[in-house]
This record gives structure tokens, C-alpha cells and sequence, in this order.
């Protein structure tokens, strides 16, 4: 029964790059969060989704960054355009309904070079 | 003033003390999580509560919602306690969570 798989572990950009962040929920699990943590900072939210729906994507920024969850297959985060400012740990978290607890996956490492 | 404050930012303990980490928030809530991030950068959920107490193993966490507080105690503590904890709520009407910026454990031996 695996956990939240993210990968990649760590990406590598140059400025201007897309980056493109993959998470797989764990089984039966129909809703996905994101978070950013920054160098030095505190976790911060990003994006709700279910199956094919943003419930909420009021912690993500306006320009440059999507989320999707389709049907079938991965939670994709992409950022486009990458700014070094971007370089961060983006973690994926996973439940069966908002009211259990949260599972994490390890996070994806973006440094932008 | 951010909205999920913890103490201490940094605690140091040997092996074998008691632990206790506190968490005091501004906001409204419908659930607190008490969160452990290790050295490697994984995050494991503890604990999720919306009031009273409960135990795992070494680790209890409490809350008082008239006061806005959160405790994490771990008893005998161990090296392998040594990470980062972190105290999350999320608000009635929503869904995501606010973090506290954490606090960083180690336990020498």
C-alpha cells in the first residue's frame, strides 16, 4: 500500500524553464493538496484539488503556476517561466476526505539555476 | 503577527526528558494537526484534533479551544525524535491549512 509518491525527488531548471512536479495520491485517496516551503520558511498552502476540480487555489500564485488532477493519472504542478525565486520544496499531501489526517509525500526539491 | 505562532523555535534536550511544544493560534478553527518533518525533509502527520487530548505511543497532544493553545509533549524523549514539529489549523469554512513556522527539536544522547 504505498504512501504519496512525488517525483521527481529533485528537479533541476534554468530561468525561464517549465518545471512540471508529479504526485500520486495514495490509493483511494480522491483529494490533493499543495505546499510550498521556501528556504528558511514555514510550509505555505497552495492549491486544493479533487478528481478534475480546484476547489482552491487561493495560495497559488496569479501568473506562471497551474494544478491540475485528472481522471486518471497524476496531480501535476507546473510553473512556467521559472524564477530563482521559485526554488523551493513543493510538497503533496493526500486524504480520503478533508476531515482524516493528511498523508505527505517527500516533496520535490526545484532549484532554479 | 502570524496566525499559528509556536515556542520554543529551538529546543535542545537529552535523552530521556520530557519535551513540550507549544502552539498558540489567532484564528478560528475547526481542527489543529501536529505535524513531524525529518532531518531528510519528509513530513509525517502526528496527530489531527479539534479538542481534548490524544495519546500515540510517547507523544500526547492537547488542546484548549477557548484559549487558542496547543501542546505537543513527548515523553523520554530519544535521538530519534530529533526533527522539526510543526502545528497546522485549518479554519471552519476552508480547507487549507496554516502553518506555524516550527519547532526544531534535538535530543542528544
Amino acid at each position: 500500500n504505498a504512501g504519496v509518491m512525488q517525483n521527481p525527488r529533485h528537479l533541476v531548471r534554468r530561468r525561464g524553464q517549465e518545471a512540471r512536479l508529479r504526485c500520486s495520491p495514495m490509493k483511494g485517496h480522491s483529494h490533493v493538496y499543495w505546499y510550498r516551503q521556501l528556504p528558511e520558511e514555514g510550509l505555505k498552502f497552495m492549491v486544493y484539488l479533487q478528481k478534475e476540480n480546484i476547489i482552491d487555489e487561493s495560495g497559488m500564485p496569479k501568473e506562471r503556476f497551474s494544478a491540475e488532477f485528472p481522471k486518471e493519472g497524476p496531480s501535476i504542478l507546473r510553473i512556467q517561466q521559472v524564477v530563482r525565486g521559485d526554488s523551493a520544496a513543493y510538497f503533496c499531501a493526500s486524504s480520503r476526505n478533508p476531515q482524516v489526517p493528511l498523508h505527505f509525500g517527500n516533496g520535490t526539491r526545484l532549484t532554479v539555476t | 503577527k502570524n496566525e499559528v505562532e509556536q515556542s520554543p523555535q529551538n529546543l535542545t534536550a537529552q535523552e530521556g526528558e520530557f519535551i513540550t511544544i507549544n502552539c498558540s493560534y489567532s484564528v478560528g478553527i475547526s481542527a489543529l494537526h501536529w505535524l513531524q518533518q525529518h532531518p531528510g525533509g519528509g513530513i509525517v502527520s502526528l496527530f489531527m484534533l479539534s479538542s481534548g487530548k490524544k495519546k500515540h505511543g510517547r507523544l500526547i497532544a492537547t488542546i484548549n479551544i477557548q484559549e487558542k493553545h496547543s501542546s505537543l509533549h513527548i515523553t523520554a524523549s530519544h535521538p530519534r525524535d530529533s526533527a522539526v514539529y510543526i502545528c497546522a489549523v485549518k479554519g471552519p469554512n476552508t480547507d487549507k491549512l496554516i502553518f506555524g513556522t516550527g519547532t526544531r527539536l534535538q535530543v542528544f544522547p
